[in-house]
């Protein structure tokens, strides 16, 4: 079973829609979790972290499921800007390096 | 702040030739990680260092491949000699702390081997 699992998409979804991703990870060990975007052609940026309550940024909802051992994100009205790559990322503590899932493709259409 | 610098942006090359790919990370960033991304495979960490020590090499996929970080501002990836599966875009990446910290990515380099 691979480390970081992700359903590769692509999602194609119009404006204005509400779309959630999935990622599983293997390792009940891990500790730290995030989200990174990866335009067309470009590098992965941070879009922000899971923490284990959850947390909301404008849009982008994350949540933590440590007893399934999945991460969901959650985009709210989704926009043409947010067609990406989302990269589901884990590591097993903050002494040992990010683990990068194969990311799920987003196309927001008009 | 300039970000991660990483040259050349684009190579093409012919198999059996040396390839060189340059990294300046983040200044203060004490971690330095080399990826390769593929279609196929996603994002691989090859090795990373850390203080301009190599950390772990474990994915670095053979004896073609080898890294170095002289020094705090610039690393190298070489591969000799160059196979047409090497084919991939290499990325840079730095970070300040430990490993699992938020890493700042180069723009890349997209090699194509011939």
């Amino acid at each position: 079973r691979k480390e970081v699992e992700q359903d590769p998409g692509p999602f194609n979804v119009p404006e204005g829609a509400t779309v959630a991703f999935n990622c599983t990870y293997s390792n009940s060990a891990s500790q730290s979790f995030f989200w990174y975007r990866q335009d067309c052609r470009k590098e992965p940026k941070l879009l922000m972290s899971v923490y284990s309550s959850g947390n909301e940024d404008g849009r982008f909802t994350a949540q933590l499921n440590r007893a399934s051992q999945y991460i969901s994100l959650l985009i709210r009205d989704s926009k043409l800007s947010d067609s990406a790559t989302y990269l589901c990322v884990v590591t097993l503590s903050g002494n040992t390096p990010l683990v990068f899932g194969k990311g799920t493709r987003l196309s927001v259409i008009a | 702040d300039a970000g991660v610098i990483q040259s050349p942006r684009h190579e093409v090359t012919e198999m059996g030739q040396e390839v060189t790919l340059r990294c300046k990370p983040i200044s203060g960033h004490d971690y330095l990680f080399w990826y390769r991304q593929t279609m196929m495979r996603g994002l691989e960490l090859l090795i990373y260092f850390n203080n301009n020590v190599p950390i772990d090499d474990s994915g670095m996929p053979e004896d073609r491949f080898s890294a170095k970080m002289p020094n705090a501002s610039f690393s190298t990836l070489k591969i000799q000699p160059s196979e047409p599966r090497d084919s991939a875009v290499y990325f840079c990446a730095s970070s300040f702390g430990p490993a699992g910290e938020t890493q700042y990515f180069g723009p890349g380099t997209r090699l194509l081997v011939l």
